[in-house]
């Protein structure tokens, strides 16, 4: 079964920083690539990053490019997201998810984990 | 960048019958994935490549797409099908994003 766990969000001030995790298990993760997608609230989805299985691709939202880096360590099973100059707008359920073979869909995602960016 | 539109919401009756369109610059040449939302949970793959259902999806839902629009039809409608209903592709040209529509609530009456 396919398990994707995301480390707790938080409050952070605009401008600030924070690191996402996301555990994976149930699946041979360096086969997969793997997202972020995020959710303001009441709103929809919107992808924000994609990250190759190797590592050596990745694809970026134009709203968060320059501030954002997705990364793995395939040793660990673990998908990052580093946010850095925060912006109220960036307030969202942030949701990792598993791509299916290639970069198609998303066949896995995770519960989501909060983030909040006000001061 | 590329778009896709759908409606705000869509109501349906019990046992009746929900079609959810998608609407895209020639998204007929596009695969066409689509998502079910219920409040407070993650979003669940309900059709994928256009047509196929991952297992475990009942075969009340299906898809289609041609032209400029896609669709999702939901038969014999329940009140569990009650959710927030994504369309998705993958623009790998030039951009390489993904690309959500802009969904559509589903109200069973």
């Amino acid at each position: 079964e396919v398990r994707l766990l995301e480390s707790a969000g938080g409050l952070v001030q605009p401008g600030g920083s924070l690191r996402l995790s996301c555990a994976a298990s149930g699946f041979t993760f360096s086969s997969y690539a793997m997202s972020w997608v995020r959710q303001a609230p009441g709103q929809g989805l919107e992808w924000v990053s994609t990250m190759s299985g190797s590592g050596v691709n990745t694809y970026y939202a134009d709203s968060v490019k320059g501030r954002f880096t997705i990364s793995r360590d395939n040793s660990k099973n673990t998908l990052y997201l580093e946010m850095n100059s925060l912006r109220v707008e960036d307030t969202a359920l942030y949701y990792c998810a598993k791509d299916a073979g290639g970069i198609s869909f998303l066949d896995s995602w995770g519960q989501g984990t909060l983030v909040t960016v006000s001061s | 960048s590329y778009v896709l539109t759908q409606p705000p919401s869509v109501s349906v009756a019990p046992g009746q019958t929900a079609r959810i369109i998608c609407g895209g610059d020639k998204i007929g040449s596009k695969n066409v994935h689509w998502y079910q939302q219920k409040p407070g949970q993650a979003p669940v793959l309900v059709v994928h490549d256009d047509s196929d259902r991952p297992s475990g999806i009942p075969e009340r839902f299906s898809g289609s797409n041609s032209g400029n629009t896609a669709t999702l039809t939901i038969s014999r409608v329940e009140a569990g099908d009650e959710a927030d209903y994504y369309c998705q592709v993958w623009d790998g040209s030039p951009d390489h994003h993904y690309v959500f529509g802009t969904g559509t609530k589903v109200t069973v009456l």
